[in-house]
């Protein structure tokens, strides 16, 4: 089992580019969640998804955010346009059941992004 | 707003000693999970403790809940250099599966 695989492990964009991070999920997890980190905030909770549909949206921070999941492997976060703030870690993990979670979290490594 | 805080922010012993932490969280929950990150890496689950258990062991880590004070420690025994890194309480409003991390705490183990 290779886990959550995270791609890239590091973006560096300029100001206003598109930008795509990319997580493959764990073979039979279903609810796969998007957390951003930074030295400010902390781990803040941006998306998650159960079943491939999303539940809650509420932390993602602008319209600029966006987030699917095409199948049940696969997410991806797109930011358009980047701008410097969206700097941090952003980590996917996922879970293998969607109410009233009794396992972990498995996370990904994580991708790092600089927006310059 | 955070759901989950941890004291101290950060905590400095020797190799051998006990470590022990404390998260604090506000509303009630189902269960209490604590995560460790090495720097630059993922986040790991450790142990996950349910709102009706008051103690937990995983080798050498000992979780306990007090669902009351809604409040959790873990002692980490036997502390070895390895073992520095920053750690992490997750919990979630019951009902919920919107899990919000702590501030953590960073622990250096010093050899």
């Amino acid at each position: 089992d290779a886990g959550v695989i995270q791609s890239p492990r590091h973006e560096v964009t300029e100001m206003g580019q598109e930008v795509t991070l990319r997580c493959k999920l764990i073979s039979g997890h279903n609810s796969l969640f998007w957390y951003r980190q930074t030295m400010m905030r902390g781990l803040e909770l941006l998306i998650y998804f159960n079943n491939n549909v999303p539940i809650d949206d509420s932390g993602m921070p602008e319209d600029r955010f966006s987030a699917k999941m095409p199948n049940a492997s696969f997410s991806t976060l797109k930011i358009q346009p980047s701008e410097p703030r969206d700097s941090a870690v952003y980590f996917c993990a996922s879970s293998p059941q969607g109410a009233l979670i009794d396992y972990g979290y498995t996370f990904g490594s994580g991708t790092r992004l600089t927006v310059v | 707003s955070q759901q989950g805080e941890e004291d101290p922010q950060a905590l400095s012993i020797q190799e051998g000693e006990n470590a022990t932490m404390n998260c604090s969280y506000k509303t009630s929950i189902n269960n209490l999970q604590w995560y460790r990150q090495n720097s630059g890496r993922g986040l790991v689950h450790l142990i996950l403790i349910r709102s009706n258990e008051r103690e937990k062991h995983s080798g050498r880590l000992r979780v306990t809940l007090d669902t009351s004070k809604k409040s959790s420690s873990l002692l980490i025994t036997a502390s070895r250099a390895a073992d520095t890194a920053s750690y992490f309480c997750a919990t979630a409003p019951s009902g919920t599966y919107k899990y919000i991390f702590g501030t953590g705490t960073r622990l250096k183990v010093l050899a």
